[in-house]
């Protein structure tokens, strides 16, 4: 089992405010995502990654950014915040090695922009 | 273009009731179908995860039963009881390599006392 970590859980923010969400994982595992997810309806991919210095974006185009410096960490920022972006964000991870790529979230950071 | 088809998109039983929410999917390589469960305010959950090299798994009150002809596979909840409610994800990957897993639009089951 995975332990992926969140912050913040919730946060209210005026809109045009920078804003990041951090995401750490103590498993070492390679792989790291970003979801988005309206409650209770699908999730959709915004960012990912396969490694350190790796990013790549997702299914859902997202004004937002992500980096990978280490392999424990993947932040996630929105630069100037806008209250289109109140959603649920998901960090997720997943190791190449184990079967299948079995994905592991977090408990999920709540953004409302305001 | 959606590689894994989820349905319904919700679902309504009694409780001691069965559930049962489809999947199907398209790309033969899929060799790894796990099912994920969220409750409100939660992240996803793997709940159980079936390889195509057999036809069925269960662990407790939940099975999955797979179609490898078909391309299909569906999650069984026997005895459904209202802490089931949640939301539910089907999701299929290759291992290792560079594919992301993807995962079904998800099914809300609601399941009344």
């Amino acid at each position: 089992e995975a332990d992926i970590y969140q912050t913040p859980r919730y946060l209210v923010i005026g809109t045009g405010k920078k804003i990041t969400l951090e995401c750490s994982q103590t498993m070492g595992h390679d792989k790291m995502y970003w979801y988005q997810q309206d409650p209770g309806m699908e999730l959709h991919l915004i960012h990912y990654s396969y490694g350190v210095n790796s990013t790549e974006k997702g299914d859902l185009s997202s004004e937002s950014t992500v980096s990978r410096i280490r392999t424990e960490h993947f932040p996630l920022t929105l630069e100037s915040a806008r209250p289109s972006h109140t959603s649920q964000y998901l960090c997720a991870s997943s190791d190449t090695s184990t079967p299948g790529n079995t994905i592991y979230f977090g408990e999920g950071s709540w953004l409302t922009v305001v | 273009q959606q590689q894994v088809k989820q349905s319904p998109q919700s679902l309504i039983v009694q409780k001691g009731g069965i559930s049962i929410i489809n999947c199907a999917y398209e790309n033969t390589a899929f060799d790894y179908f796990p099912w994920y469960q969220q409750f409100p305010g939660k992240g996803p959950a793997l709940l159980i995860a079936i390889r195509p090299d057999v036809s069925e798994k269960k662990e407790g009150r939940f099975t999955i039963s797979f179609n490898k002809s078909a391309k299909q596979f569906s999650l069984h909840i026997m005895d459904s009881q209202p802490g089931d409610s949640a939301t539910y994800f089907c999701a299929a990957s290759t291992s290792g390599g560079s594919y992301i897993p993807t995962f079904g639009r998800g099914t809300s089951l609601i399941v009344h006392p």
